[in-house]
């Protein structure tokens, strides 16, 4: 079955450094998504992992752990506009998106 | 601009009533998908369009039929509206050499 965990809410203070994990279950994996979806809009793509380990861009990073079915999004130097549900979603054998039900992040200042 | 547009951006209709939510993109995109997001933000897969050819399916009613008139438009049609349909619905494209989706800004639909 498909199955992907995330925190429900998380908080953090602009300037500071945030870490969302995602835990997943899969029956195939093709590789592993993360969208960013402020309130009211659609979801936009940030990183995508395929590989194990960490890819860099910018303020955000994202780490992909084949192994352990585990990812993380990193973001640094956080700003009020990063407020917003960042979703986890994995691709499954059929390049299927398996989504997760997001992270709400708010930051304060 | 190039984009995935949705129309209309809120929909708001009695049970019981047919709607359509129109779907383009412009992007040269060869894959187009219907999403469902509900009130717990989960973002279900609906339908799934490849050079006019549904390639998904998942367990939606039959209700739902998707419409894909050509390669940059795929068309949502629902029938006799339910409560339950009450979500936003998002259109999303990706091309064929990059598994990255493209989301349109979504519809809004109410169903009272």
């Amino acid at each position: 079955g498909q199955n992907i965990d995330q925190p429900t809410e998380m908080t953090a203070t602009e300037g500071a450094i945030v870490q969302i994990n995602c835990t997943y279950q899969t029956s195939g994996f093709n590789g592993l998504f993360w969208y960013q979806q402020h309130a009211g809009e659609a979801p936009t793509f940030l990183s995508y992992n395929v590989l194990d380990g960490l890819e860099e861009k910018g303020r955000f990073s994202s780490f992909l752990s084949r192994s352990k079915g585990y990812s993380y999004l990193l973001l640094k130097e956080l700003q009020m506009k990063d407020s917003a549900s960042y979703l986890c979603a994995t691709m499954d054998s059929n390049y299927q998106l398996i989504w997760g039900a997001g992270t709400k992040l708010i930051i304060k200042p | 601009d190039t984009a995935v547009s949705q129309t209309p951006k809120y929909l708001v209709t009695q049970m019981g009533n047919d709607k359509s939510i129109k779907c383009e993109q412009n992007l040269g995109h060869d894959t187009m998908y219907w999403y469902k997001q509900d009130s717990k933000k989960f973002l279900k897969i609906m339908f799934s369009y490849n050079n006019k050819e549904l390639i998904i399916n998942e367990t939606v009613p039959n209700r739902f039929s998707p419409k894909s008139p050509d390669k940059a438009h795929l068309n949502l049609h629902i029938n006799s509206l339910e409560l339950g349909d009450s979500a936003v619905y998002f259109c999303a494209s990706r091309p064929k050499a990059d598994y990255t989706q493209y989301f349109g800004p979504g519809t809004r639909l109410t169903v009272l």
